[in-house]
């Protein structure tokens, strides 16, 4: 059963083309994050999400829009995606309210690959 | 900003073979510590955290202590296994209440144990 899931894996798509990526925890937290992990192994943070409140917003191109419908759900969205945004997408969760704790749960990463 | 400095590798080692991955930190108030390994082609686990100074996190034979007095966590094992192999990543979580805090990663060491 799994904490946080996302889909797809693995995507890989041209230039240009607009593509989303789904993440999904049930561990019932309250914020929910995206990350992004450039060829060299460096992670960085995209967004946050607390109760389905956009919190974290890094410098990060109009392109790529988050969503979250619920508290258990944040999706990404990236337009007209370019070839620098070949990376793995990591989603993450973690409980900031009450009863925090402080770690984050990753989800097993999207390998976005432009072509 | 807050960051955090880790030995980037990568780095080979025999089987049991003693194993010291520095982690220093800069931080304007008391972060919580982290180290987060990768195993190949999956994402990001949790080894071991400790939330103030002097605590000590301790997992699968990996320890490390919170040393505020020198800012570091340093990540020590005894005897390395073939199965340690993988990427480890330092982290700090620092910020207020209610989704703005975040984790800061180090740049990743690359750790391969050799038979």
């Amino acid at each position: 059963d799994t904490a946080v899931s996302q889909t797809p894996k693995y995507l890989v798509t041209q230039m240009g083309n607009d593509k989303s990526i789904k993440c999904e925890q049930n561990l019932g937290h309250d914020t929910m994050y995206w990350y992004k992990q450039d060829s060299k192994k460096f992670l960085k943070i995209m967004f946050s999400y607390n109760n389905k409140e956009l919190i974290i917003n890094e410098t990060v191109p109009n392109r790529f829009s988050p969503k979250s419908p619920d508290k258990a759900h944040l999706n990404l969205h990236i337009n007209s995606l370019e070839l620098g945004d070949s990376a793995v997408y990591f989603c993450a969760s973690s409980q900031e309210g009450r009863r925090k704790n402080t770690e984050a749960f990753f989800g097993q990463g999207t390998r976005l690959t432009v072509v | 900003g807050d960051s955090v400095t880790q030995m980037e590798g990568p780095v080979t080692l025999s089987e049991e073979a003693f194993l010291t991955i520095n982690c220093t930190y800069t931080a304007t108030g008391y972060p919580s510590l982290f180290w987060y390994v990768q195993y190949p082609g999956e994402g990001l686990q949790l080894l071991l955290k400790a939330t103030k100074a002097d605590d000590k996190g301790s997992n699968k034979g990996f320890e490390a202590t919170y040393r505020k007095e020198t800012t570091s966590f340093h990540l020590e094992k005894g005897s390395v296994q073939v199965s340690d192999s993988a990427v480890y990543f330092c982290a700090l979580k620092e910020g207020a209440q209610g989704g703005s805090e975040k984790l800061v990663f180090g740049k990743g060491m690359k750790l391969t144990v050799n038979p």
